[in-house]
């Protein structure tokens, strides 16, 4: 079955610094992969998505990148902010499977001024 | 639109009591979802409906919970008796159904939280 895998958190970062958080997937198809983020008290939404391997996902500065030898999706930004404190969940959806998207545990990120 | 609304916000209720979430998907979606949210088992889905039949309740824990969905445009979460492992953030979310564009892409609600004691 399909599964994803996030790294664990919590994830402390300073302002500024380079923000890794990887995310490694195994799925019977061909995927479409995502990240979403939840703000304190809210639900999820979502960041970024790529359809295809070697595609790019982008959005506030974020990026992940669709690698399909590695099976992974890892999420990055080059310059966090105190805003960017949140849970970020990868996810995938096998649009010739199920349909119903799997979820990673999520990675909690805390960004300190 | 004004996205996936969700009643209500916040629920504290006894144990052995029924309680009843209340989920509004985005207009055009064919696709709903409840999720259950808990520190220690992350983001579970209880069950999945398109066009309002149920696909896939594997996730619903036991008989107390059931999920109803008679219009496209609301859908019900019910818990009877709650107990206080029930205790939890419940999520409803909406999508456009398989084949679609953006099939695939989930609109979550802002959530339930719910505090059984």
């Amino acid at each position: 079955g399909n599964s994803v895998t996030q790294m664990e958190g919590p994830v402390t970062l300073s302002e500024e610094a380079f923000l890794t958080i990887n995310c490694t997937y195994t799925a019977t198809g061909y995927p479409s992969l995502f990240w979403y983020v939840q703000y304190p008290g809210e639900g999820l939404q979502l960041l970024l998505k790529a359809t295809k391997a070697d595609d790019k996902g982008s959005n506030k500065g974020f990026e992940a990148t669709y690698r399909k030898e590695t099976t992974s999706f890892h999420l990055e930004k080059g310059s966090v902010q105190v805003s960017d404190s949140a849970v970020y969940f990868c996810a995938l959806s096998d649009p010739g499977g199920s349909y119903i998207p799997t979820f990673g545990r999520g990675t909690s990120l805390i960004v300190h001024p | 639109d004004a996205g996936v609304i969700q009643s209500p916000r916040h629920e504290v209720t006894e144990m052995g009591q029924e309680v009843t979430l209340r989920c509004k998907p985005i207009s055009g979606h064919n696709s709903l979802f409840w999720y259950r949210q808990t520190m220690m088992r992350g983001l579970e889905l209880l069950i999945y409906f398109n066009n309002n039949v149920p696909i896939d309740d594997s996730g619903m824990p036991e008989d107390r919970f059931s999920a109803k969905m008679p219009n496209a445009s609301f859908s019900t979460l019910k818990i009877q008796p709650s107990e206080p492992r029930d205790s939890a953030v419940y999520f409803c979310a909406s999508s456009f159904g398989p084949g679609s564009s953006g099939a695939n892409v989930l609109t979550f609600g802002a959530g339930s939280r719910l505090t059984v004691l």
